[in-house]
């Protein structure tokens, strides 16, 4: 069965203080990995795909890597705007078009 | 760029009762997903319709039940309500004839349960 693990479940970072969030995933036959930004209340707002192992996307201050088992999300010099929920979703090629979803990290940058 | 709208943004209802929810997809979107997120979790996949059909259906009891619409607006339709059904009711869009369909979500309809 397909498992995504996200860690930790909650991070709380000083302005300016660097750090990165994981993603774990089991999955024969990945087709893509994807993040998402969630604000309380408020639906998924979508960060970035990942293909293959090696892969790198960069956003402002995120960068999302991605290897054979997990994906990170780096959060560079963060700024308290940066405070949500991260959620880490998978495709895989068995399991067709549903995004399979982590239970995400709440990040809280604090000034 | 017209993004996922959903309607509507809160519901009520009382165990045993019926529910619609409604989502029109971003400009230029064919495919529909319906997620189910309570509260602490991750969103987990319901059902995905493409040209008016159900494509895909996630692990959900067929009390859950769905339609697409020519314009490829979505409906999601949950019979004899329970009191876990009371959750955060996402709808996503996607484009159906790509391999890989990047899906972006709505602002959510909260439903609660009572």
């Amino acid at each position: 069965e397909d498992q995504v693990t996200q860690s930790p479940e909650a991070l709380r970072l000083q302005e300016g203080e660097s750090s990165s969030l994981n993603c774990s995933y089991t999955v024969s036959g990945l087709r893509g990995l994807f993040w998402y930004r969630q604000d309380p209340g408020k639906g998924p707002e979508f960060l970035f795909t990942l293909y293959s192992a090696g892969e790198e996307k960069e956003k402002e201050r995120l960068k999302a890597t991605l290897t054979k088992k997990e994906s990170f999300l780096h959060i560079t010099a963060p700024k308290p705007e940066d405070s949500a929920t991260y959620l880490c979703a998978v495709q895989a090629r068995h399991s067709g078009y549903a995004l399979n979803f982590g239970k995400g990290t709440s990040l809280l940058v604090t000034p | 760029d017209a993004g996922v709208t959903q309607s509507p943004t809160h519901l009520i209802k009382t165990r045993g009762q019926q529910v619609t929810l409604r989502c029109s997809p971003k400009s230029g979107h064919d495919t529909v997903s319906w997620y189910q997120q309570a509260l602490g979790q991750g969103p987990q996949f319901i059902f995905q319709y493409y040209e008016e059909e159900e494509r895909q259906r996630g692990n959900f009891p067929d009390r859950f039940s769905g339609h697409q619409f020519p314009n490829y607006s979505s409906e999601l339709n949950v019979n004899a309500l329970l009191l876990g059904d009371s959750a955060l009711y996402l709808c996503a869009s996607s484009l159906g004839t790509t391999t890989y369909n990047e899906q972006f979500f709505g602002p959510g309809t909260r439903l609660t349960v009572l």
